[in-house]
């Protein structure tokens, strides 16, 4: 939805170098999400916001960070990027309780 | 932790043929979602069960939520070539409101 952005939509980088991926959301949803995309794997939640002041691991958050600046932005940051977090993150968003989610276009993000 | 599977991972279809994808979860789910991703796309949503034994249709597209809300199917009927793309299920956990999602189901199709 173009209510959900992502930038940059690709990036090449260096194993070793620090990289943030950006989301930002006009929802008014409290909820955000990163996930990460693998052939095979679907998606897996990396980290997890239900509002500002609270910040939740996922599944497979060893190697990420997270900031979420305010209701509106949640950033993901590769302290120090290795080549098999080579994928395609996206960023969600919701409102309260289980309802449906909103994804960004992604990003498509290469290690080497 | 809560798992939620789905088969078969790969769906090549002749057009006009039906097919049915299932979603198997660990976990009593109280309610689940379908998703679909166009080739080169983003996840949307499509639908939400919450109701044991929920059937809802989309035109051409039933789903279905099973009897103990642990499984639920997408069936297609004559698939078109719009049809294309992966399809995701997902669940709540019990704990929580985050979604796990199923690895996807990718469906191809042969004019």
């Amino acid at each position: 939805d173009a209510d959900v952005t992502q930038t940059p939509r690709n990036r090449i980088t260096k194993t070793g170098k620090r990289i943030m991926l950006e989301c930002s959301q006009t929802k008014g949803h409290d909820r955000m999400y990163w996930y990460r995309q693998d052939p095979g794997l679907g998606l897996r939640l990396i980290y997890y916001s239900f509002d500002v002041k609270d910040i939740n691991k996922g599944e497979i958050s060893d190697g990420y960070s997270v900031s979420r600046q305010a209701q509106a932005k949640f950033s993901l940051s590769l302290e120090s990027a290795i080549p098999n977090q080579t994928a395609l993150y996206f960023c969600a968003t919701s409102g309260m309780g289980v309802e449906t989610q909103y994804f960004g276009p992604g990003t498509r993000l290469l290690v080497l | 932790g809560q798992q939620v599977m789905q088969i078969p991972q790969y769906q090549h279809v002749q057009e006009g043929e039906d097919f049915t994808t299932y979603c198997n979860s660990s976990t009593t789910l109280s309610n689940i979602q379908w998703y679909k991703q166009r080739p080169g796309g983003h996840p949307v949503f499509l639908i939400q069960l919450v109701k044991s034994g929920e059937v809802k249709k989309q035109k051409r597209l039933t789903f279905q939520f099973g009897e103990a809300k642990k499984n639920s199917s997408l069936h297609i009927t004559a698939t078109q070539t719009t049809d294309v793309g992966t399809y995701f299920c997902a669940g709540p956990g019990s704990n929580d409101y985050k979604l796990s999602f199923g690895a996807g189901t990718t469906v191809t199709v042969r004019a």
